[in-house]
């Protein structure tokens, strides 16, 4: 069983549409983390949540803890913002973080 | 946050060979973390890198294959040996947990995408 599960695993869009993916994990957390993966391969840190809501342009992260959930919405798509997107979270025993398996997504001009 | 230095970004090698792959962070950190994407997976730990004593291996991986230095509070290197084309990879280094600045970061270097021919 994974500690993290995303869905979709991909996705594909028209530009400004509104997105949303799902990330589920089952184990106690310290900190969840948005990431983001380009076909390069570097990977950026968008968010780290423990609690509420996040937002930073158009990208809107929240969480919430009792459900043990957690989702990106990005507003008003645009190509750039195809990439992986990858969820994880950081264990609140240790120091052991688990990740998604990612949602790929594509948006099409 | 802190900042990562990875390096080579990429590289083609033969089988049989070996690869040493650096990262230098910017800020002193507990832990750093190897990882390997395998192409079209997620991201799987190698090892974590705890600088004055070995690294800790996690299962299907081992010293012997992949070797890792942590000589100091900032810098750390894998080594991927005798390689084959399974081993063909996006290889991340990570800082993640708390720094000795208290924050609790999670942050990667970007990336080395290995290929074994």
């Amino acid at each position: 069983k994974n500690e993290v599960e995303q869905s979709p695993q991909n996705l594909t869009a028209q530009e400004g549409e509104f997105i949303t993916i799902n990330c589920s994990y089952s184990v106690g957390i310290s900190a969840l983390h948005w990431l983001q993966q380009h076909p390069g391969g570097g990977i950026v840190s968008l968010f780290m949540l423990s609690s509420g809501k996040k937002k930073h342009g158009r990208l809107i992260a929240t969480i919430n803890i009792q459900e043990k959930h957690s989702s990106l919405h990005i507003t008003a798509s645009h190509p750039r913002d195809s990439a992986v997107y990858i969820c994880a979270v950081g264990a609140n025993t240790g120091n052991q973080f688990y990740f998604g398996t990612g949602t790929s997504l594509t948006v099409i001009p | 946050s802190a900042v990562i230095s990875q390096k080579p970004s990429r590289d083609i090698c033969q089988r049989g060979t070996s690869l040493t792959i650096q990262c230098q962070v910017d800020s002193q950190v507990t832990m750093m973390f190897w990882y390997r994407q395998q192409p079209g997976q997620s991201l799987t730990l190698i090892a974590t890198a705890n600088q004055g004593s070995e690294a800790t291996y996690e299962s299907g991986f081992v010293i012997d294959k992949f070797p890792i230095s942590r000589p100091n509070l900032t810098f750390s290197t894998l080594t991927v040996s005798n390689m084959s084309p399974e081993d063909s990879s996006i290889y991340l280094c990570s800082v993640g947990g708390t720094a000795y600045s208290g924050a609790n970061v999670l942050t990667f270097g970007a990336g080395s995408r290995l290929t074994v021919l």
